[in-house]
């Protein structure tokens, strides 16, 4: 799976919490990304980096922060989370030399807010 | 607005039968267009993509897509479903992927269930 760690890989939360998902990876990609899943929808852009301390917003970002402090990771919080955002989350990276074309995706966290 | 429209959300085959998944796009650039395929509980992996150049791409897996600009689509195609195709495919459409970046808008998905 091109190197792509996603933690924690199920998480149920409280609403009204804070939560953090991190994605790790080992291939040296310049940007990293946040989707999230769900049905009838696809897959919809939360954030994305293109490289250290740079980040964006991508369409459906409100109630999401990101950082990147390490060019190998790429939190996603979710300050107080919220029902709506019960997800499947994915993180892809991009940019990689040889693979310039590709993105990778990670294998998911889903997240449940009850 | 950019959009990707998958008309099909679920469509069964049985084993042995050709497939196409439909695909079309609005993009207000030259589109770049990829398909992904997601098995159960796993995440996405590239089937083929276009960039430019000859209409029919062939990926992984037996899979092909013929893009067709006048029609604005990117249908996938296999002449022969095996069991193993059974999951949820994606198509996408990004801007050129230059220097990497590839941040991509994706359709709704479309199951496939595969019959013995």
């Amino acid at each position: 799976d091109a190197g792509i760690t996603q933690s924690p890989r199920h998480k149920v939360t409280e609403t009204g919490t804070p939560v953090t998902l991190r994605c790790h990876q080992t291939e040296n990609h310049r940007y990293m990304y946040w989707y999230r899943q769900d049905p009838g929808h696809g897959l919809r852009l939360i954030h994305y980096s293109y490289g250290v301390k740079d980040t964006d917003k991508g369409e459906v970002s409100d109630g999401y922060s990101v950082s990147r402090s390490k060019t190998e990771d790429f939190l996603l919080t979710l300050e107080s989370a919220t029902s709506s955002q019960t997800s499947v989350y994915f993180c892809a990276i991009s940019g990689g030399g040889a693979s310039d074309t590709e993105a990778f995706f990670g294998q998911g966290t889903r997240l449940t807010v009850v | 607005a950019q959009s990707v429209t998958q008309p099909d959300i679920h469509i069964t085959v049985s084993e042995g039968a050709s497939l196409e998944l439909r695909c079309n796009y609005s993009y207000g650039a030259t589109p770049y267009l990829f398909w992904y395929v997601q098995s159960p509980g796993q995440g996405l992996q590239l089937l083929l993509k276009y960039f430019s150049g000859d209409t029919l791409v062939q990926g992984i897996k037996g899979f092909e897509a013929e893009f067709k600009r006048s029609q604005s689509s990117f249908n996938l195609r296999k002449p022969s479903v095996h069991w193993s195709d059974a999951a949820e495919y994606f198509c996408a459409v990004g801007a050129h992927p230059s220097g990497g970046y590839n941040k991509l808008i994706f359709g709704a998905g479309t199951r496939l269930a595969v019959h013995p």
